[in-house]
């Protein structure tokens, strides 16, 4: 019964190599995000989805592409993978409230990507 | 630009000390977030609070508008309460948050 629920949690891949991390929300919330997190344990959003549809595309390289089939899902796809891409990737979902910043988040496990 | 800054950026704590994080930010804020990351490294939502004082259990976040502010306090804290502590900042006209640094706390019993 996992709100949110991310896999895989671990991916080891070589460069070049295209993957997928896929999220699923059961929460009933209409917002879904993917967050970045490197070495340095900081935090950046990369992308958002509100009932499908882009609000946030924070400056991500083409090769990152975010899929939202429906509401409770938003997957991301990364072709040609660098040795930058390693870091931890966090999925996370919120009831809107509209571009406030008040949104609550609740996060998945995390999805460590490491590139060799 | 916002810019969040907390400190300190590492605190170490004995069991049943109470316990005090900064966040300082540079411009006006729609909502200020306190997260929580486990040493496993999930992260929960502990508060989202834009004037005042929030209190859960053994945690309180406060906030001052004026001064740019915010700090979560942990009474009595405990080992479980290990964790890094992330302030995070909203603005009006996007859903888009800034992160702060981060403070790793340890508590030893």
């Amino acid at each position: 019964d996992t709100a949110v629920s991310q896999t895989p949690k671990y991916l080891v891949t070589q460069m070049g190599n295209d993957k997928s991390i896929k999220c699923e929300q059961n929460l009933g919330h209409d917002t879904m995000y993917w967050y970045k997190q490197d070495s340095k344990k900081f935090l950046k959003i990369m992308f958002s989805y509100n009932n499908k549809e882009l609000i946030i595309n924070e400056t991500v390289p083409n090769r990152f592409s975010p899929k939202s089939p429906d509401k409770a899902h938003l997957n991301l796809h990364i072709n040609s993978l660098e040795l930058g891409d390693s870091a931890v990737y966090f999925c996370a979902s919120s009831l809107w409230t509209g571009s406030n910043g008040a949104n609550v988040l609740t996060f998945g496990a995390g999805s460590r990507l490491t590139v060799l | 630009k916002n810019e969040v800054e907390q400190s300190p950026q590492n605190l170490t704590a004995q069991e049943g000390e109470f316990i005090t994080i900064n966040c300082s930010y540079s411009v006006g804020i729609s909502a200020l977030h306190w997260l929580q990351q486990h040493p496993g490294g999930g992260i929960v939502s502990l508060f989202m609070l834009s004037s005042g004082k929030k209190k859960h259990g053994r945690l309180i976040a406060t906030i001052n508008i004026q001064e740019k502010h915010s700090s979560l306090h942990i009474t009595a804290s405990h080992p479980r309460d290990s964790a890094v502590y992330i302030c995070a900042t909203g603005t009006y006209n996007t859903d888009k948050l800034i992160f702060g640094t981060g403070t790793r706390l340890q508590v030893f019993p």
